[in-house]
């Protein structure tokens, strides 16, 4: 069985410039969650999909950031116009069911804002 | 005051000897208590996972939890390289998980 999957693995991009960063839970979870790591920093909860609706986009930092999960399938977190401070490590995590079930993460996607 | 504390480390010991990871909270609302695991380049990964004080035990990982002092601990036992990766331990609040920093663990051959 296939695990999270995240697309890139790596993006280099110039402040102002727009990424898309893209999640693909294992198949049948209806949760998906973001996350990230910056530099030195505890990994930081973003927002909880359940299927294709926003359950809890508390962490999320400012309205630069974009997460869709159209369909309850695949997601994709966009970062426009992304600035220094974003640079960090974003995972993707996705579950099945009740709160207390394993979590997956996928192996995340290394963003660096120059 | 972080809601999770964890000591970053690097710990260095050697191949065979006892570990010992710990964290403390301070939030009484957690239910929740977990260890995870990443190796470089991956994501972290699901060790122990306990919801009640006391110890539970699963080969050579023992997960401790002490809700009185709001402090939780992972041991593990002949410990072995392949051990050496970035402990995590978390906590479950509002369906979201709480992590400490990592502590990274070096186990010498």
């Amino acid at each position: 069985e296939a695990g999270v999957t995240q697309f890139p693995s790596h993006s280099v991009i110039e402040k102002g410039q727009t990424v898309t960063l893209r999640c693909d839970p294992i198949s049948g979870h209806d949760n998906l969650y973001w996350y990230r790591r910056v530099m030195g920093k505890e990994i930081k909860f973003l927002l909880h999909f359940v299927k294709e609706s926003k359950q809890d986009e508390s962490g999320m930092p400012n309205n630069r950031f974009l997460a869709e999960r159209t369909g309850g399938t695949y997601s994709t977190l966009k970062v426009q116009p992304a600035e220094l401070e974003d640079s960090g490590v974003y995972f993707c995590a996705s579950r099945e069911g009740i709160s207390n079930e394993k979590l997956f993460f996928g192996s995340g996607t290394q963003l660096s804002v120059l | 005051q972080k809601e999770v504390e964890q000591d970053p480390g690097p710990l260095s010991v050697p191949e065979g000897a006892i570990v010992s990871l710990n964290c403390t909270y301070s939030n009484s609302a957690f239910q929740y208590f977990m260890w995870y695991r990443q190796y470089s380049r991956k994501g972290p990964e699901l060790l122990m996972y306990t919801y009640s004080s006391g110890n539970k035990e699963d080969g050579r990982f023992t997960a401790q939890v002490d809700k009185s002092s709001k402090y939780i601990s992972l041991f593990i036992r002949d410990s072995q390289p392949s051990d050496s990766a970035t402990y995590l331990c978390a906590m479950n609040r509002d369906d979201k998980i709480i992590f400490g920093k990592g502590t990274r663990l070096h186990i010498l051959p």
